[in-house]
């Protein structure tokens, strides 16, 4: 299995701060790497493909960079509704893995 | 617009069966450009991918659940079906379905349904 490790698990910020949430793929997976939103009691939301295509409807203060074991999200200026659980997953093998998350509180 | 719905029992015994349904609507199941398949979130824990199928039939399964589930899919009733034996308390979990776009354009789970919590419980 190819395991997705996130960082931080957890991390507090403000509305307006910009934020950076990182991914590791234990072997390189190219550019398959997606990143989803989850809000409280919500499904999952795609919002990152391909490692830095954004998702039609996702606001560009999202973006997503890297490519073979590192990958990077960040919110450029955070606001309120982005305040939520956020996932890294791999579609470079079909024994598809998620990151654990990293959550996003407010501070 | 492609929506997904779950169903089945929110309350399975220890050692039986779960047993829940996807249903899709506003699309084909047969389309030969996605993949259907089962996620799950155990309370205030992350996302486990379970399983997926194509529509023909090919499957994929998490290899820490291989033993215990099986996917299937009804093109007929355009809905896919999953099965997971032997539960226990560690499979409390909210049951999502989820379509996994693998096109020419990404590989994605894009489309989910709303997740069907399932306890485990005598």
């Amino acid at each position: 299995d190819i395991q997705m490790t996130q960082s931080p698990s957890s991390l507090s910020a403000s509305v307006g701060d910009r934020v950076t949430i990182t991914c590791r793929a234990s072997q390189s997976i190219s550019s398959y790497l997606n990143w989803y939103q989850q809000q409280p009691g919500k499904a999952p939301k795609l919002l990152i493909y391909a490692a830095s295509s954004l998702q039609s409807g996702v606001p560009s203060r999202f973006s997503g960079s890297g490519s073979g074991t590192d990958f990077t999200l960040t919110i450029s200026s955070l606001q309120p509704e982005d305040f939520a659980t956020y996932y890294c997953q791999q579609s470079y093998s079909t024994l598809w893995t998620f990151g654990q998350g990293t959550k996003v509180e407010i501070k | 617009q492609v929506q997904l719905q779950e169903s089945g029992p929110g309350l399975v015994k220890p050692s039986e069966t779960l047993s829940l349904t996807c249903t899709v609507s506003g699309g084909s199941i047969s389309s030969s450009s996605y993949y259907w398949g089962w996620i799950r979130q155990p309370p205030g824990k992350g996302l486990e991918w379970i399983g997926s199928i194509y529509y023909s039939g090919s499957t994929y399964y998490n290899p820490s659940l291989k033993s215990r589930v099986t996917v299937s899919v009804d093109t007929s009733k355009n809905h896919f079906s999953l099965k997971l034996s032997s539960v226990t308390a560690a499979d409390r979990a909210v049951y999502y379905c989820a379509r996994y776009s693998g096109s020419l354009i990404y590989d994605a789970f894009d489309i989910w349904g709303q997740g069907t919590m399932v306890t485990v419980s005598s």
